[in-house]
């Protein structure tokens, strides 16, 4: 099967630092890059889409210059959390498509201290 | 409104048992998505369906369009079976997630 992979896996920050998050498709080429988020408890909420070399379109509800997504490359995205708040403390996940299947990253946990 | 709705929300089984986990939706999808989620949050896709039946190992998916409904079974269910199992639908070019069914196999 597709192989997908995010770095880190886990990252805990200050409140006000930025963390960068990579998704890489080591198989396939990702033509569709979905970030997701989930919160304790609940369901994945999509954050964000982008295709690559596209700007990425936003969901209701999600800053784009909070969250900035880089689609550079076919099998590679990156999801920069800026000046990170503790509310910003979440399982963020990236779900590559090849425009047949989507994938799902492992995750990355993120705590904002 | 939600457009996806998964059922039971936890569900706790002895080891052996079958299990079956529900997913309906509300509009015409063009695939659904079974997946599985571990505690620490690794998600893994365990089965992409448009129509009928997939099975790989003791996993069972169905869909039917019709009715607008899924069910994922689980046969001989084991301890490391524990996870959530979500459902997730495309509809558009969009994903909508179910919320989820904790599962629990005791030994």
């Amino acid at each position: 099967g597709a192989v997908v992979s995010q770095h880190p896996s886990r990252v805990i920050c200050k409140s006000g630092t930025s963390v960068k998050i990579e998704c890489r498709s080591l198989d396939f080429q990702a033509t569709t890059m979905f970030w997701y988020r989930q919160f304790p408890k609940q369901s994945l909420m999509l954050m964000a889409t982008s295709n690559e070399g596209s700007k990425a379109t936003y969901e209701q509800g999600v800053e784009k210059d909070k969250f900035l997504i880089n689609h550079a490359s076919l099998t590679l995205s990156t999801l920069t959390v800026t000046s990170a708040h503790p509310e910003d403390s979440s399982f963020y996940i990236c779900g590559p498509a090849d425009g047949v299947t989507q994938y799902f990253g492992p995750g990355t946990r993120l705590l904002v201290l | 409104k939600n457009e996806v709705e998964q059922s039971p929300q936890n569900l706790t089984a002895q080891e052996g048992e079958f299990i079956t986990i529900n997913c309906s939706y509300s509009v015409g999808i063009s695939a659904l998505h079974w997946l599985q989620q571990h505690p620490g949050g690794g998600i893994v896709s365990l089965f992409m369906l448009s129509s009928g039946k997939k099975k790989h190992g003791r996993l069972i998916a169905t869909i039917n369009i019709q009715e607008k409904h899924s069910s994922l079974h689980i046969t001989a269910s084991h301890p490391r079976d524990s996870a959530v199992y979500i459902c997730a639908v495309i509809i558009g070019n969009q994903f909508y997630f179910g919320t989820g069914t904790s599962l629990t196999v005791i030994p």
